[in-house]
């Protein structure tokens, strides 16, 4: 049973829309996580927090936004849609740094 | 250069073969290793971490080398259900803390009847 949830699974866009992918957990972590995968290829950081109030870029740069204002919740917003934005957009919390990970089921978006 | 690399395969075994995947990293910092396991449109989940000394949970078996930035996976006796993409993860130094993980791209594995 997931104790990290994402939602929606899939979205398809239009672009210009604002939109928001929900991340919420029940585990009290701490650190949170943002990933995007495009198909085949591997994940990269582009949003991390260590706490309430703390939100940091990760290394592949992203138009999106985060913010994290309750511990369970890192929602992730993009103010324009792109079709660029396309790809899997997974959310994790860890109890322990590196170790520890747990990943949410991710959100497929699409922009047309 | 990718700071992970891995061949992507596919690698197309039978049943009850031994396969081996390799991983090849290129910050000589890197702190801490992982295997995850991803199954097709899911999302990643840890198999098991990798210690210098090497390690072994059930029919795998993990392997590290720092001195040639190396790790590896063996799985023995492949079942049908280890069909999956294997993704090599380090973190870079002071990072197992912050917990950035870096992902490689991915060994797909199918193992036929």
């Amino acid at each position: 049973e997931a104790d990290i949830y994402q939602t929606p699974r899939y979205l398809v866009i239009g672009t210009g829309k604002k939109i928001t992918l929900e991340c919420s957990q029940t585990m009290g972590h701490d650190k949170m996580y943002w990933y995007q995968q495009d198909p085949g290829m591997e994940l990269h950081l582009i949003h991390y927090s260590y706490g309430v109030n703390s939100t940091e870029k990760g290394d592949l740069s992203s138009e999106s936004t985060v913010s994290r204002i309750r511990t369970e919740h890192f929602p992730l917003t993009l103010e324009s849609a792109r079709p660029s934005h396309t790809s899997q957009y997974l959310c994790a919390s860890s109890e322990a740094g590196a170790y520890g990970y747990t990943f949410g089921s991710g959100t497929r978006l699409t922009v047309v | 250069r990718k700071e992970v690399e891995q061949d992507p395969g596919p690698f197309n075994v039978p049943e009850g073969a031994t396969v081996a995947f390799n991983c090849t990293y290129s910050n000589s910092a890197s702190q801490s290793f992982f295997w995850y396991r991803q199954d097709c449109r899911k999302e990643p989940k840890l198999l098991m971490s990798v210690y210098s000394s090497g390690n072994e949970d059930g029919r795998f078996t993990a392997q590290l080398n720092r001195a040639s930035q190396y790790i590896s996976l063996l799985i023995r006796d492949s079942k049908l259900s280890d069909s999956a993409t294997y993704l090599c993860v380090v973190t870079e130094y002071g990072s197992s803390n912050t917990g950035k993980l870096i992902f490689g791209q991915g060994t797909t594995l199918q193992v036929k009847p």
